[in-house]
């Protein structure tokens, strides 16, 4: 299994707190992904880095951020938590952009 | 319109027996991944294709890319197959995918 983790795995916050989710890599995939999944939607994307400081926007990046200042990490940041973010967030990655993707364990989050 | 449709949603099937999911697309697509998640858990690829037919063990995936319609297949099924097959497509000259929303397989001894 590729080496990818998040954390936390499970968190439950209150509407308008700031939350950061973690994705952590040891493969020294040049790319990262961040998604969501929700009943009735396939994954979406929100953010993806293809490199230390370089980031862009997927199709549901409204209310989050993410920085990458490291290769194995790449941070996602809700700024201020709405109940809509509640959802499971995947981290993925790849070693370029035309290879297959790699899936972290997810991490689910409620807010209340 | 999503511009990946998967069939069926759901699907149940007696152990042994022969499965087919589908998927189509319409949009031009590079390559077309295959995804598996078993309930409450992880994500796991199993299998990129461009054109042709690709085999894992009782896993095929074929592609036609003039119908824009793949289909993934399972010989022998076994209870332990039940997941969430995931279609999903890379457009053209993009670094992202598109997903489909599922198929949800049970199958019972």
């Amino acid at each position: 299994d590729a080496g990818i983790t998040q954390s936390p795995r499970h968190k439950v916050t209150e509407t308008g707190t700031p939350v950061t989710l973690r994705c952590h890599q040891t493969e020294n995939h040049r790319y990262m992904y961040w998604y969501r999944q929700d009943p009735g939607h396939g994954l979406r994307l929100i953010h993806y880095s293809y490199g230390v400081k370089d980031t862009d926007k997927g199709e549901v990046s409204d209310g989050y951020s993410v920085s990458r200042s490291k290769t194995e990490d790449f941070l996602l940041t809700l700024e201020s938590a709405t109940s809509s973010q509640t959802s499971v967030y995947f981290c993925a990655i790849s070693e370029s952009w035309d290879n297959e993707q790699f899936f972290g364990p997810g991490t689910r989050l409620t807010v209340l | 319109k999503n511009e990946v449709e998967q069939s069926p949603q759901n699907l149940t099937a007696q152990e042994g027996e022969f499965i087919t999911i589908n998927c189509s697309y319409s949009v031009g697509i590079s390559a077309l991944h295959w995804l598996q998640q078993h309930p409450g858990g992880g994500i796991v690829s199993l299998f990129m294709l461009s054109s042709g037919k690709k085999k894992h063990g009782r896993l095929i995936a074929t592609i036609n890319i003039q119908e824009k319609h793949s289909s993934l297949h399972i010989t022998a099924s076994h209870p332990r197959d039940s997941a969430v097959y995931i279609c999903a497509v890379q457009t053209y000259n993009t670094d992202k995918l598109i997903f489909g929303t599922g198929t949800r397989l049970q199958v019972f001894p």
